[in-house]
This record gives structure tokens, C-alpha cells and sequence, in this order.
């Protein structure tokens, strides 16, 4: 597509339920993150993925949080047992491999009542 | 360890004055990026440059120009005659291929 889609654009969820936000990059990039922006702070890193590779989870906050990519395609984050503190907008972005800088979609602003 | 400091927390100014964004930065690497980003109300993340290690040679885009210096590990942002349209939280941000370290933003609050 032409920009990266990231969906719902808005979660309610209660705490201690399992959520699931879906990331569609840019037809062609092969590289995928998502990160994590909490209310009036930056972006915090949360896990990479390049192509086949293994991805990169050193930003996963807990276990609670895993995601999956296949290929170089859509990507979903799945949070288990949601928590108060995972509030927050997730934001997916995907780059070519050269790296001319990344696109960010427009974040699923989760919140956990 | 890689870090990025945006030490401006908060900036206000009068439209048409000219407003310079501070960005530092810590790496070992040898080859890295530098970004900024724009971060409007709305929300969604907008990219105004990227910069490689390798070329410091200070760049020009309208109103917007970056002076980055390795020798001080910085790479500031500076508008010039800013506009109400310039407000939003502006973000710096360094990394490679594979991870991007970005700073806590400056919000920039341009008032008319």
C-alpha cells in the first residue's frame, strides 16, 4: 500500500484481557518495528523485524508481549493479560533495506481500563 | 550504548522568530543515522531528514536546516521564521538498520 495501515486506530480493552494490533508495512519494505509511545514521552522500542531473520525482541517489556511477522508482510502485536500500564500508542514503521528512513503508521492508541 | 538527550523539554515562541532544536547523541559505531521527526497533534510521525555519519555537511530545506558536528556528537535543527503550523513535538533519533534510539522530543509551541 501506500503508507503503513495499522489497525484498529482506537482499542478499549479491559485489564487482564488479550489484545491484538495489526500492522500492514509498505508493499516492498522488508524491515518492520514497533514501538511503544506512553502519553507525553517518546518512543520506546519494542521489537524489530528484517526480512526472514530473526527478529529483534530486546525491547519486549515483559512476556507478556510477543509478535509475529511472516515473510515481509503484515505483523501482529499481541499483548496478553493486558495491564494499566500498557496504555499506550503503538506505533508500527517499515523501511526499504537501504534505510532512507523509516514510515510510521498512524499508532493504535491502546487503553486498558 | 547508544542514547540520544533532546534537553529542551518545551519551547515557546512568537511566530516569525527563528526557533533551534538541540539534539546530542552517544554511540560507539562507526557508521549510524541521524533522524528528525515531526510529531503533530494529529499524532502521526512525519520524516524530515536523515543523515549519515559520514557526511556533515549542514542541509537547507526551506525553512528547516540541520547542523550536525561529529566532533560535538550533535545534529540541531533550526527553523527559521517559524509559523503557527510549525507547533508540534519534534523528535531526534539515531540508530542503523536495525534499531532506532529516539530522543524524548521537544514540544514546540509556536504562538501567533
Amino acid at each position: 500500500g501506500a503508507g503503513v495501515s495499522q489497525s484498529p486506530s482506537n482499542k478499549v480493552t479491559e485489564k487482564g484481557k488479550d489484545v491484538e494490533l495489526r500492522c500492514d508495512p509498505i508493499s516492498g519494505h522488508t524491515a518492520l518495528y514497533w514501538y511503544r509511545q506512553r502519553l507525553g514521552q517518546g518512543l520506546e522500542f519494542l521489537i524489530y523485524f528484517q526480512g526472514n531473520s530473526a527478529p529483534d525482541k530486546s525491547g519486549l517489556p515483559s512476556d507478556r508481549f510477543s509478535a509475529e511477522r511472516t515473510g515481509e508482510s503484515v505483523s501482529t502485536l499481541t499483548i496478553q493479560r493486558t495491564q494499566q500500564e500498557d496504555s499506550a500508542v503503538y506505533l508500527c514503521a517499515s523501511s526499504s533495506r537501504s534505510g532512507t528512513g523509516y514510515t510510521f503508521g498512524s499508532g493504535t492508541r491502546l487503553t486498558v481500563v | 550504548a547508544q542514547k540520544v538527550t533532546q534537553a529542551q523539554t518545551e519551547i515557546s515562541v512568537v511566530e516569525k522568530e527563528d526557533v533551534t532544536l538541540d539534539c546530542v547523541y552517544e554511540t560507539r559505531d562507526t557508521t549510524y543515522y541521524l533522524f528528525w521527526y515531526k510529531q503533530p497533534p494529529s499524532g502521526e510521525l512525519v520524516f524530515l531528514i536523515r543523515r549519515n555519519s559520514f557526511d556533515e555537511q549542514n542541509e537547507i530545506s526551506g525553512r528547516y536546516s540541520w547542523n550536525f558536528q561529529k566532533s560535538t556528537s550533535s545534529f540541531n535543527f533550526t527553523i527559521t521564521a517559524s509559523q503557527v503550523v510549525d507547533s508540534a513535538v519534534y523528535f531526534c533519533a539515531l540508530g542503523n538498520f536495525n534499531k532506532f534510539y529516539f530522543g524524548s522530543g521537544t514540544k514546540l509551541n509556536v504562538k501567533p
